[in-house]
């Protein structure tokens, strides 16, 4: 099956730094991608939908030059933190498909905590 | 406006016991709908799906749903359950935009 793999697992920087992350698409192309925020003990949040070749299309209430989405190939989407702070601590999570018959392949998680 | 709703927060049950995990969903049309598990610091696992047909669905690790139009409902169910199924369990139903609307989740607890 498709399988999505996400990194880094973890991650710790310090608060007005940026942070990447990273989702790989490893036995598909993956045309669109989904971008969300699971806070501690909540579902999740989408944030953003990245196209490949396109401008990401955001959620109402995401900051678009916080959260910097690039999906430049088939096979990679990328999620940039800039300019972190501790309010932006939490659990990311991407996820894709060839199609919604499979339903949609997560990636195992980035937990990012800013200091 | 699409929606999922999963009434139980929290649901605990002894190990062995039969698991039914409640879902009802807002939409439309004939919804096309998903059960995820989630482990503690992981990503979500698709453990079955609904589009048509067959009411019934199985899914993996002995899970299986239902789909009552009349009810608006899509219940996980699992005869026995292992204490390796202590997770949390979302409902989601795919819209019309493309995307998947999730519920609340629901964190099951199994007792020894």
């Amino acid at each position: 099956g498709a399988v999505v793999s996400q990194h880094p697992s973890w991650v710790i920087c310090k608060s007005g730094t940026s942070v990447k992350i990273e989702c790989r698409s490893l036995d598909f192309q993956a045309t669109t991608m989904f971008w969300y925020r699971q806070f501690p003990k909540q579902s999740l949040m989408l944030m953003a939908t990245s196209n490949e070749g396109s401008k990401a299309t955001y959620e109402q209430g995401v900051e678009k030059d916080k959260f910097l989405i690039n999906h430049a190939s088939l096979t990679l989407s990328t999620l940039t933190v800039t300019s972190a702070h501790p309010e932006d601590s939490s659990f990311y999570i991407c996820s894709g498909g060839e199609g919604i018959s499979d339903g949609y392949t997560f990636g195992s998680g980035t937990r990012l905590t800013v200091v | 406006a699409q929606s999922v709703t999963q009434p139980d927060i929290h649901i605990t049950v002894s190990e062995g016991a039969s698991l039914e995990l409640r879902c009802n969903y807002s939409y439309g049309a004939t919804p096309y709908l998903f059960w995820y598990v989630q482990s503690p610091g992981q990503g979500l696992q698709l453990l079955l799906k609904y589009f048509s047909g067959d009411t019934l669905v199985q899914g993996i690790k002995g899970f299986e749903a239902e789909f009552k139009r009349s009810q608006s409902s899509f219940n996980l169910r699992k005869p026995s359950v292992h204490w390796s199924d202590a997770a949390e369990y979302f409902c989601a139903v795919y819209n019309q935009g493309g995307k998947l609307i999730f519920g609340q989740g629901t964190e099951l607890s199994v007792k020894p």
